[in-house]
């Protein structure tokens, strides 16, 4: 089947800096996407999502990109803070899959003092 | 943790033995989910449920049951025919039918001993 990728299993930056992490999506029929965060021993938690009829969507230092082209989805964070130290996860929807989500593998992003 | 709570937090397992996963939800959230996350890995979905009782297998069922019986609970049961439950287990929700973000419990983690 179908499944969301991610490009580095493990991404580190100095704090204050800003990162970037990526995804690749196979299904171009997905009109759907989330960014989640899942802390080590805790559940994911909602960060962002966009939907496909848009390209860019801003939150709080927050930003996702969405470019159907490629199908490609990235996650900026800005002025990275020890606090985002985490593994991020993409996940899709794919229209008649019943609502299910198709996460990725995810990233580990490490933030240096 | 958004009104889905997991329990217990740490279970134990003797080899042979059923174990059961408590996920219940105050959301009225129509569809629940049960993954499946080892270490440096993704979310794997064993069963979901869109409506009660009714429930569908996911990707990695064997070995696992569940049952649907009120709209507010979807228990897990991990058999004695998974040959390798220990993992980290996590219950997630879904507003029905548009596409929309999943809220995850906090996860149970269990070890076979």
């Amino acid at each position: 089947g179908e499944s969301v990728g991610l490009h580095l299993p493990t991404l580190s930056v100095q704090e204050g800096d800003n990162s970037i992490i990526n995804c690749a999506y196979s299904n171009s029929a997905s009109d759907y996407f989330i960014w989640y965060k899942q802390e080590s021993g805790k559940g994911p938690q909602f960060i962002i999502d966009i939907r496909s009829n848009m390209d860019k969507r801003q939150g709080q230092r927050v930003t996702v990109l969405l470019n159907k082209t490629v199908k490609h989805l990235s996650l900026q964070i800005a002025a990275t803070q020890p606090g985002d130290s985490a593994v991020y996860f993409c996940a899709e929807n794919i229209p008649g899959n019943t609502g299910k989500l198709i996460f990725g593998q995810g990233t580990t992003l490490q933030v240096k003092p | 943790d958004g009104g889905i709570t997991q329990s217990p937090k740490y279970l134990f397992r003797k080899e042979g033995q059923n174990v059961t996963l408590s996920c219940e939800q105050n959301l009225n959230h129509d569809a629940m989910y049960w993954y499946r996350q080892d270490p440096g890995q993704g979310l794997r979905l064993i069963y979901y449920s869109q409506i009660v009782n009714d429930f569908q297998k996911g990707d990695i069922a064997e070995g696992y049951s569940v049952s649907r019986e009120k709209k507010e609970s979807f228990p897990l049961t991990v058999t004695s025919a998974q040959k390798n439950p220990t993992a980290f287990y996590l219950c997630a929700t879904q507003r029905q039918p548009l596409a929309t973000e999943a809220f995850f419990g906090q996860g149970t983690r269990l070890t076979v001993v």
